[in-house]
């Protein structure tokens, strides 16, 4: 079926060092992927996506890998921050159109802190 | 640019009654999608909306509705208001493309006695 799942649901760090989050999506079909930060009392906020004719992509403090041939998705977050401390959910939407519309299927989440 | 707007914030209703939830997208975005957050179910899909037209459904019942006004605005109705509808919903905005980035809201908490 079209699930993502989470390998870790939690993860704590210490400031200062580099943080990996993964994701594994079941649907061969997918081909873009996002990645959203939650904090507690707000909505999804967008961080980073990337299509699946790359296999990485740099955004500020941030780096998103793809594996499409495992189906695994990374977040890696560097030089971690208090301010990171959030739920962190991988999404995947197929671009073909249909019953893709406006639909992101959505990790369960990892849970992200950050200890000063 | 001012981001996805929702209104109510908090909402407490019983069991039986409806409820209308609404939102407002990021100026010149056309697509408008519904998902219902809970903690068991994560971020679940409800339904999208473009141009005041539904381009896609998720597996809801049909107690959860929708529309989309001409300024791209756009509210979701729940009918019969049962005691697992409590969850955090959530709009987001796109320009309607698919493949494309979507933006939240901050949601509209819930509550069913």
């Amino acid at each position: 079926g079209e699930s993502v799942g989470l390998h870790l649901p939690t993860l704590s760090v210490q400031e200062g060092d580099n943080s990996i989050i993964n994701c594994a999506y079941s649907n061969s079909a997918s081909d873009y992927f996002i990645w959203y930060k939650q904090e507690s009392g707000k909505g999804p906020q967008f961080i980073i996506d990337i299509r699946s004719n790359m296999d990485k992509r740099q955004g500020q403090r941030v780096t998103v890998l793809l594996n499409k041939t495992v189906k695994h998705l990374s977040l890696q977050i560097a030089a971690t921050q208090p301010g990171d401390s959030a739920v962190y959910f991988c999404a995947e939407n197929i671009s073909a159109g249909g019953t893709s519309y406006g639909k992101l299927t959505f990790g369960q989440g990892t849970i992200l802190t950050v200890h000063p | 640019k001012a981001g996805v707007t929702q209104t109510p914030r908090y909402l407490i209703k019983t069991r039986g009654q409806q409820v209308t939830l609404s939102c407002s997208p990021i100026s010149g975005h056309r697509s408008v999608s519904w998902y219902q957050q809970t903690p068991g179910q994560g971020l679940q899909f409800l339904f999208e909306y473009f141009s005041e037209t539904q381009r896609n459904k998720g597996n809801f019942p049909g107690r959860f509705s929708g529309r989309q006004f001409s300024n791209s605005r756009s509210e979701m109705n729940v009918s019969t208001l049962e005691l697992g509808d409590s969850a955090l919903y959530l709009c987001a905005s796109s320009l309607g493309l698919v493949g494309r980035e979507q933006y939240f809201g901050p949601g509209t908490r819930l509550t069913v006695t």
